[in-house]
């Protein structure tokens, strides 16, 4: 059975750093898309960054330069190390798995964990 | 960066109705186009793929469409269940969801 469960989210100040954490089990991290997604109390999905089974990452202009997403293979984990978080950053924030379509190689968000909180407040 | 705009962002319906919801790309995006629901509480779930592809154990009344750079989720006849809130996002060049549209009891 596949399963996504998110830890490290809570209250951190302006200009702080926070690392969350994504325990997979039942699949491959690093065989697959992973993503993080985040969304506001009460409010949108706004996708935060991937990692590619190839290695490669990218990061929605929000984040890009303050935050970054890894794996640890031999743990089967997903990471998103958050530094100069803002205010703006306050959100739940969701690991998801993508899959691919075949054969036309479109993906989609087929697993999400249950998120786990981050505040950003002084 | 690929913009989705979505509409309505809030639409009231009585059980049995057809719903439609739309979604606009910024930029041709083929067909790399979801749909998800979400309820409260809990994390999204994918109904269609691939802007017409229904998710395995999807109910039929679910179906999408698309025209250019836009998007339909069409709700063939409203279901109790299918009260909650609707998400497109595309995934041709990074990730990008639309603003949502929630789903009410008329």
């Amino acid at each position: 059975e596949v399963q996504l469960v998110e830890s490290g989210g809570g209250l951190v100040q302006p200009g702080g750093s926070l690392r969350l954490s994504c325990a997979a089990s039942g699949f491959t991290v690093s065989s697959n898309y992973m993503s993080w997604v985040r969304q506001t109390p009460g409010k949108g999905l706004e996708w935060v960054s991937i990692i590619y089974s190839g290695g490669s990452t990218y990061y929605a202009d929000s984040v890009k330069g303050r935050f970054t997403i890894s794996r640890d293979n031999s743990k089967n984990m997903l990471w998103l190390q958050m530094n100069s978080l803002k205010a703006e950053d306050t959100a739940l924030y969701y690991c998801a798995r993508s899959i691919v379509a075949a054969p036309t190689n479109e993906d989609y968000f087929d697993y999400w964990g249950q998120g786990t909180l981050v505040t950003v407040s002084s | 960066d690929i913009q989705m705009t979505q509409s309505p962002s809030s639409l009231s319906a009585s059980l049995g109705d057809r719903v439609t919801i739309t979604c606009r790309a910024s930029q041709s995006i083929s067909s790399y186009l979801n749909w998800y629901q979400q309820k409260p509480g809990t994390a999204p779930k994918v109904l269609i793929y691939a802007a017409s592809t229904l998710q395995t154990g999807v109910p039929s009344r679910f179906s999408g469409s698309a025209s250019g750079t836009d998007f339909t989720l069409t709700i063939s006849s409203l279901q109790p269940e299918d009260f909650a809130t609707y998400y497109c996002q595309q995934s041709y060049s990074g990730r990008t969801f639309g603003q949502g549209t929630k789903v009410e009891i008329k």
